[in-house]
């Protein structure tokens, strides 16, 4: 059982360019999240999904966009990324939007 | 605002007792939870409080004072590898989780 996975694990970018972080989980969970965390801040969500067919802003949603056209998959999307992107990125997802969070590995992005 | 407060570092000794507090205030509130991050990889669940009271399992307990809006986690006979930081996140009345910066804890021998 895998749990949750994202890809890649790290990832250097040019700014200007499109980049999409995949995230898969295969614990049947309703919903997703995706998070960035930086040094010195706590996990600030981007973008959420408490079920299959719907999402949601987070508190920094501005440059990503996500989609979630089935249960496990919950990619999110940097159409133009700009250094300030530079972060790690966590995938998450809970069985309902109440109960704990299981993470991703996480992605470390660079954007140059 | 939406906010959560904890300390940034706590060192403590090997075997000792540690406690990590955490003060929350949230639109709303559906509970409060402590996570533990072991440095470059992903945080892992440890407790959820959502009523007044302690919560024990095992080595870690997590309390919760919902009227003063107060948490602590309990570490107790501490090991090396509880070296970590602990991040507190209060649940907010959409259901979304606001963290806390975390607190790197250092243990030593």
């Amino acid at each position: 059982i895998a749990g949750i996975t994202q890809a890649p694990t790290s990832q250097i970018l040019a700014a200007g360019r499109r980049m999409t972080l995949r995230c898969t989980q295969d614990m049947r969970h309703n919903a997703m999240y995706w998070y960035r965390q930086d040094l010195g801040l706590g996990l600030r969500l981007i973008h959420y999904s408490n079920t299959a067919g719907t999402t949601g802003k987070g508190e920094v949603p501005d440059g990503y966009s996500v989609s979630r056209a089935n249960t496990d998959d919950f990619p999110l999307t940097l159409a133009s990324a700009v250094p300030s992107q530079t972060s790690v990125y966590f995938c998450a997802s809970s069985d309902t939007a109440q109960n704990e969070q299981f993470f991703g590995p996480g992605t470390r992005l660079t954007v140059l | 605002g939406q906010n959560i407060d904890q300390p940034t570092e706590m060192t403590a000794t090997e075997g000792a007792i540690v406690q990590i507090n955490c003060t929350y205030q949230t639109s709303g509130f559906n509970g409060l939870f402590w996570y533990q991050q072991h440095a470059g990889e992903a945080p892992t669940f440890l407790s959820y409080n959502v009523l007044d009271g302690l919560e024990e399992k095992g080595r870690f307990s997590s309390f919760l004072s919902r009227s003063k809006g107060y948490s602590y986690l309990l570490l107790k006979e501490l090991q090396m590898k509880d070296s970590a930081s602990y991040l507190c996140a209060g649940m907010d009345s959409n259901y979304q989780l606001i963290w806390g910066a975390g607190t790197k804890l250092i243990i030593k021998p």
